[in-house]
């Protein structure tokens, strides 16, 4: 079954400091992988995606992910944060004819 | 700018009343969903539709129904058979396969 998997519910992180969100995905298949970021009260906003070919994906804000397929990851990254990053992060699984499976979120608290 | 439109932002009602959730779309999306969230259980799937006067159920659909009798339109009626309503509601929409989830802002609905 396909699942996705973000082990941490919460990180906290001083600005400027670097950063990693893990996900781990389950499915069968070439995965459509996508991180999201929601800020309280707010929908979704797409930040990556990864579809094919580099394994390195750029993305808005300044974040990059990369697609590891032998460890089923797609973790996000960021060198630099800033307070403005704090939010919620989802990781979501592209599964089929629009179907999507979406991780549980990792909430960013950073400090000052 | 194409985006999605959520209405209310709030919506407070009494147990027992029906209540509809407004969503629009004008990105030309054949693909449209509603998830509800939340907190910590990240996004679950209640109805999709991949295209017009047609839509499938999500993984909690009970007490939740919907219709899609315009592209542009797809909203989603909260019936008094659903048990837990107080949630915070998103409404996405995609086009080609496989293509992000573009979200609205959400409707957070207060039941009592």
């Amino acid at each position: 079954a396909q699942s996705v998997t973000q082990p941490d519910i919460h990180i906290t992180v001083s600005e400027g400091a670097s950063l990693e969100l893990r996900c781990n995905y389950s499915y069968g298949a070439t995965p459509y992988l996508f991180w999201y970021v929601q800020s309280p009260g707010q929908g979704l906003q797409l930040l990556l995606k990864y579809f094919s070919g580099d394994t390195l994906v750029q993305g808005i804000k300044g974040f990059e992910a990369e697609f590891k397929r032998s460890q089923s990851s797609f973790n996000l990254r960021k060198p630099s944060v800033h307070w403005s990053d704090a939010a919620e992060y989802f990781c979501a699984v592209g599964a089929g004819f629009n179907k999507f499976y979406f991780g549980s979120g990792t909430k960013l608290n950073v400090k000052p | 700018d194409g985006g999605i439109t959520q209405s209310p932002k709030y919506l407070f009602r009494k147990e027992g009343q029906n209540v509809t959730l407004s969503c629009e779309q004008n990105l030309n999306h054949d693909a449209m969903y509603w998830y509800r969230q939340d907190p910590g259980q990240g996004l679950r799937l209640i109805y999709y539709s991949q295209i017009v006067n047609d839509f499938q159920k999500g993984d909690i659909a009970e007490g939740y129904s919907v219709s899609r009798e315009k592209k542009e339109s797809f909203p989603l009626t909260v019936t008094s058979a659903q048990k837990n309503p107080t949630a915070f509601y998103l409404c996405a929409s995609s086009g080609n396969r496989n293509s992000p989830l573009h979200f609205g802002n959400g409707t957070r609905l207060t039941v009592t």
